[in-house]
């Protein structure tokens, strides 16, 4: 079975720095989708960013960019120039079949 | 455009009782999903659709039934709600199961007492 593992229940962070959320997983499959998603207090569970396994190439959204390692099965995200409204909870997953969560990373920013 | 929309945003009920909940979406996708969401714990599926009229189990069925008679609905129901069901429930939609990504609606919060 999939899984996916978040290390680090809680972060904190000074605003305007950079922040590296780690994740890792386990599949056997080669064909799959990492996802990360931000939910802040409001609950609503957002799309940060995408990364398709078939590409070698780091997604990058704007100040949110992965370090995707295949053969490591790591997915980390990295936000950089941090905001307050980038305090939330962000939650890894992995997707073949469907889609698995992690179970979070608290995310503070402090300003 | 409102995506995904979810009804009510939060409910109290007493322990046997029966509820509803409803899931809209406006983006013509397929496939539909419910989730709960407890503490410490990421989202876990419960059930889902991948067309009108189809539904099938998820990870954590038991105690849930869920309709889908309409394309753009997705109703999961309680028929005798327990205090293990106290959760956020998340309603989501993709155009299919593997390629597209999954959106999100607001969210239920539901206290069973």
């Amino acid at each position: 079975a999939q899984t996916v593992t978040q290390s680090q229940p809680e972060m904190s962070v000074q605003e305007a720095e950079t922040v590296t959320l780690s994740c890792t997983y386990d599949t056997s499959e080669s064909d799959y989708y990492l996802f990360w998603y931000k939910q802040p207090p409001s609950r609503q569970m957002i799309l940060v960013i995408r990364q398709e396994a078939y590409k070698q190439q780091n997604a990058t959204e704007n100040r949110f960019s992965v370090n995707f390692q295949k053969a490591a099965k790591s997915f980390s995200l990295k936000i950089s120039d941090s905001q307050l409204g980038d305090a939330a909870m962000y939650f890894c997953a992995y997707r073949s079949k469907k889609l698995v969560f992690g179970k979070g990373t608290k995310l503070t920013v402090n300003p | 455009n409102a995506g995904v929309t979810q009804t009510p945003k939060f409910r109290v009920l007493k322990t046997g009782q029966s509820m509803t909940l409803l899931c809209a979406q406006d983006m013509n996708h397929e496939y539909m999903y419910w989730y709960r969401q407890d503490p410490g714990m990421g989202l876990r599926l419960i059930h889902y659709s991948v067309g009108e009229g189809t539904t099938a189990k998820g990870e954590v069925p038991d105690g849930y039934n869920v309709s889908r008679l309409k394309k753009q609905n997705f109703l999961l129901g309680l028929e005798s709600a327990a205090p293990s069901q106290t959760s956020v429930y998340f309603c989501a939609s993709s155009a299919n199961r593997m390629r597209k990504t999954q959106y999100f609606g607001p969210g239920t919060r539901l206290l069973v007492l």
